[in-house]
């Protein structure tokens, strides 16, 4: 079980508040990671959270949940220029080796 | 003061040819990966290097040779290239001491197989 899940789409309006959600199994967990593509670019790391709670930098949060299989991504004053993919991602049973979410295209509208 | 970059940002090719990609880190980084991505988005590991010794070598058509000249480049080599492997590939590093959560991307090869 090393599976990851993630809504495909998510629709949000400037300046509001979004929260993509990402679930997991639970054999071999250590820690969920969160990148951002922006369509044409390359995937960009954003956050890692090794621990329970909540990791803040600048206007987006990560917040992970052991207990619950679960973790999400916070966006704030959502800006057009957040309209990209965003993936979770965690080690997998191998070493070396991210398993990764299908990722969330997230639509930004005026 | 690319951290990770490759060669050729897009290369359009007939099916049957052989062709590479390069890809090089001046982040000093011990461990390289090669990521395939589809038009669906998703990314697929293919091969991790760690310190120039293959590690993850997942179900890839050994169509497809990663070769590791020393632990700041990762080439792709595909032989007999089949309209299937047409997508994005993308080289990746990460830093020692088990940093595979944080990784960094090249801009991507974007491979077209007519």
């Amino acid at each position: 079980g090393q599976s990851l899940e993630q809504p495909s789409e998510v629709t949000a309006v400037e300046g509001a508040i979004v929260q993509i959600n990402c679930t997991y199994q639970t054999s071999g967990f250590y820690g969920l990671s969160w990148y951002q593509q922006h369509d044409g670019g390359a995937p960009t790391f954003l956050s890692y959270n090794a621990l329970d709670g909540l990791e803040e930098t600048g206007r987006f949060s990560s917040f992970l949940s052991r207990s619950d299989s679960y973790g999400y991504l916070l966006l704030q004053e959502l800006q057009m220029k957040d309209s990209a993919s965003y993936f979770c991602a965690r080690r997998g049973d191998s070493n070396y080796q991210l398993i990764w979410g299908a990722g969330t295209k997230l639509i930004i509208k005026p | 003061d690319t951290a990770v970059s490759q060669t050729p940002k897009y290369l359009v090719t007939q099916m049957g040819n052989d062709k590479s990609i390069k890809c090089e880190q001046n982040l000093g980084h011990d461990t390289m990966y090669w990521y395939k991505q589809d038009s669906k988005k998703f990314l697929k590991i293919m091969f991790s290097y760690n310190n120039k010794e293959l590690i993850i070598n997942e179900t890839v058509p050994n169509r497809f040779s990663p070769k590791s000249p020393d632990k700041a480049h990762l080439n792709l080599h595909i032989n007999s290239l089949e309209l299937g492997d047409s997508a994005v590939y993308f080289c990746a590093s990460s830093p020692p001491g088990g940093g595979e959560e944080t990784q960094y991307f090249g801009p991507g090869t974007r491979l077209l197989v007519l």
